[in-house]
């Protein structure tokens, strides 16, 4: 099992480009959710998806979007990217039964100038 | 009062020493606790999971949890350097994760 992967590892963007972060998991887990990780500020949720055509927001969502096709894939997309984008992403994902254990992928370092 | 509450430290100590830390949560719902070891530039790694009070050891590490007094820990027996993340705290509870800001730890050789 690779588990959860993230590309790319690094990117920078100019301000105003799009992207789009990629993760995928291989674990058959329902749930996935979209993190960053600012300096003093911890782990803060974007956006979460409780299965193939479900997502919804979570706590700082505005600029980004994302969509779930299927079970393995969940990307994030940056419409317009601006230098408060700058942050280290996170993907995690994990059974919505029984359990609370979220596995994280190894982070996208984006910068925006 | 802030969901959960964790001091980011640094905490810096001699190789061989024991490491504390510690989470308060104020929201009873939370019924699942973990502790996440995080790598300068990796993704968090869950260390320990557990879902009831008492003590849970693993190796040199121990969970605990108080839910009474709603305060979880998490002690390192004889410390390592290769010990040195940071640490977060988690906890689930109605279908949802909250995250401590994490805690520095540097264990000194």
């Amino acid at each position: 099992n690779a588990g959860v992967t993230q590309t790319p590892k690094f990117q920078v963007l100019k301000t105003g480009q799009s992207m789009t972060l990629q993760c995928a998991q291989d674990m058959n887990h329902e749930y996935m959710s979209w993190y960053r990780q600012d300096p003093g500020m911890g782990l803060r949720l974007i956006h979460y998806s409780v299965g193939a055509g479900i997502t919804d927001q979570g706590e700082v969502p505005n600029g980004y979007n994302v969509s779930r096709s299927t079970t393995e894939d969940f990307p994030l997309r940056l419409l317009s990217a601006a230098p408060s984008q700058t942050s280290v992403y996170f993907c995690a994902s994990r059974t919505p039964r029984g359990t609370y254990e979220q596995y994280f992928g190894p982070g996208t370092r984006l910068t925006v100038t | 009062q802030k969901e959960v509450e964790q001091d980011p430290g640094p905490l810096s100590v001699p190789e061989g020493a024991i490491v504390s830390l510690n989470c308060t949560y104020s929201n009873s719902a939370f019924q699942y606790f973990m502790w996440y070891r995080q790598y300068s530039r990796k993704g968090p790694e869950l260390l320990m999971y557990t879902y009831s009070s008492g003590n849970k050891e693993d190796g040199r590490f121990t969970a605990q949890v108080d839910k009474s007094s709603k305060y979880i820990s998490l002690f390192i027996r004889d410390s390592q350097p290769s010990d040195s993340a940071t640490y977060l705290c988690a906890l689930g509870g109605n279908n949802r994760l909250a995250f401590g800001k994490g805690n520095q730890v540097v264990v000194i050789p």
